[in-house]
């Protein structure tokens, strides 16, 4: 069964620094998705990026990058210039065909 | 633009009564539709998807069910509601494609009491 790890609950950042969030994941499949979501205290899932796993380039959206490391299963979220309104619960999400598997989640912090 | 709706958006419950939560899309068609639960400070665990009108795969046997009786309507049903069933749920929708970005609703709070 495919399983996604963020081996980090918490974590903080300055606001206008840098803040890199980890997840790996365990899938015997070479063809599939991977997702960065955000979620704030009201609690809607948001998507902030993704990653089709043929593609080797790194996805990147405005100040959200991934580094995509398909064959270490490693699929960390770089978030650079962090504002207060990046505090939120951050989930990592692999999915092959309709079966989508969430991470545990992190919790980031930015401090003023 | 596509759009869509949980409804209630809190909902408190008695164990043993009956639950209802639905879910609606707007602005596509033949959508996949998900369930999903969170738990309080824990991640997403899919309930059900749906590919098509009475098309429901259930992912975690439990006591609740879910029904698809239109194209854009996603139900959440259980006959008799556990504390266990306390949780937020969440729906969800993506094009008709494996692997695809899935959109999520604003999700339900229920309380089992």
């Amino acid at each position: 069964a495919q399983t996604v790890t963020q081996s980090q609950p918490e974590m903080s950042v300055q606001e206008a620094e840098t803040v890199t969030l980890s997840c790996t994941y365990d899938t015997s499949e070479s063809d599939y998705y991977l997702f960065w979501y955000k979620q704030p205290p009201s609690r809607q899932m948001i998507l902030v990026i993704r990653q089709e796993a043929y593609k080797q380039q790194n996805a990147t959206e405005n100040r959200f990058s991934v580094n995509f490391q398909k064959a270490a299963k490693s699929f960390s979220l770089k978030i650079s210039d962090s504002q207060l309104g990046d505090a939120a619960m951050y989930f990592c999400a692999y999915i092959y065909n309709n079966d989508m598997r969430f991470g545990a989640g992190t919790r980031l912090t930015v401090k003023p | 633009s596509q759009t869509i709706h949980q409804w209630p958006a809190t909902l408190v419950q008695p164990v043993g009564s009956p639950l209802s939560l639905e879910c609606t899309v707007e602005g596509t068609s033949n959508p996949n539709l998900y369930w999903y639960r969170q738990a309080a400070g824990r991640g997403l665990q899919l309930l059900f998807y749906s590919v098509g009108i009475g098309q429901i795969s259930s992912e975690v046997p439990q006591n609740l069910s879910a029904s698809r009786p239109q194209d854009r309507q996603f139900i959440l049903s259980s006959k008799k509601l556990l504390l266990s069933d306390s949780g937020f749920y969440l729906c969800a929708w993506s094009v008709l494609r494996g692997g695809e970005t899935q959109y999520f609703g604003p999700g339900t709070r229920l309380l089992v009491l």
